[in-house]
């Protein structure tokens, strides 16, 4: 299994601009997540899916928007890019149940000039 | 969710055990009590969780005491690859919250 993979691993985005990140998990799990951690900081939720079609808003959604078509993949869109969403962006999953493991990608570092 | 609090920073000679301290003193009865690390700025990763009784795996050991309000995680040899910020964090559903964290410096 590769586990929880993401796209791109940087990316430098123009103030006004749009992009999605992409996030994709080969183990059949309900959950996905997307957290933003800035500098020295811990990470803060963004969105989150319980499953196909279901997605809910976390701590901090607002700029950002998401969609849960398959099992598989959770994208995270950003639209009009803003200097504020300068950050690392985490995807993760678990399967589900309250003491599961998540499981996280390795990140996409966002950087909006 | 219950908040915690840990150190923010915390050096560790190699070889020795490393004991990172957590507050939650107002967790609920059916929080449970997780430990993640990350390390350099990687997507961090699960060590270990429990609710009531004390817990061991392959990575650590999870001491919480009686009335659940602190909990000890416990690396009993640590390598300078555990260099890392470890997170404490309470939770009762799917949604995890992650605070600073402590940063754990492991020294040779």
């Amino acid at each position: 299994n590769a586990g929880v993979t993401q796209t791109p691993k940087f990316r430098i985005l123009k103030i006004g601009q749009s992009m999605t990140l992409q996030c994709t998990q080969d183990m059949n799990h309900n959950y996905m997540y997307w957290y933003r951690q800035d500098p020295g900081m811990g990470l803060k939720l963004i969105y989150y899916s319980v499953g196909a079609g279901i997605t809910d808003k976390g701590e901090v959604p607002n700029g950002y928007n998401v969609s849960r078509s398959t099992t598989e993949d959770f994208p995270l869109r950003l639209e009009l890019a803003a200097p504020s969403q300068t950050s690392v962006y985490f995807c993760a999953s678990r399967y589900g149940g309250n003491t599961d493991t998540q499981y996280f990608g390795p990140g996409t570092r966002l950087t909006v000039l | 969710d219950a908040k915690t609090t840990q150190p923010p920073s915390m050096d560790c000679a190699e070889g020795r055990a490393a004991n990172l301290p957590c507050n939650h003193s107002t967790i609920s009865g059916n929080e449970y009590v997780y430990w993640y690390r990350q390390i350099h700025s990687q997507g961090p990763q699960y060590i270990i969780h429990g609710l009531k009784n004390n817990e061991t795996n392959e990575m650590a050991s999870l001491i919480i005491t009686e009335d659940r309000k602190s909990s000890t995680l416990i690396l009993p040899h640590a390598t300078l690859r555990d260099t890392a910020v470890y997170y404490c964090i309470v939770s009762n559903d799917y949604k995890l919250s992650f605070g600073a964290g402590t940063t754990v410096t492991v020294r040779a």
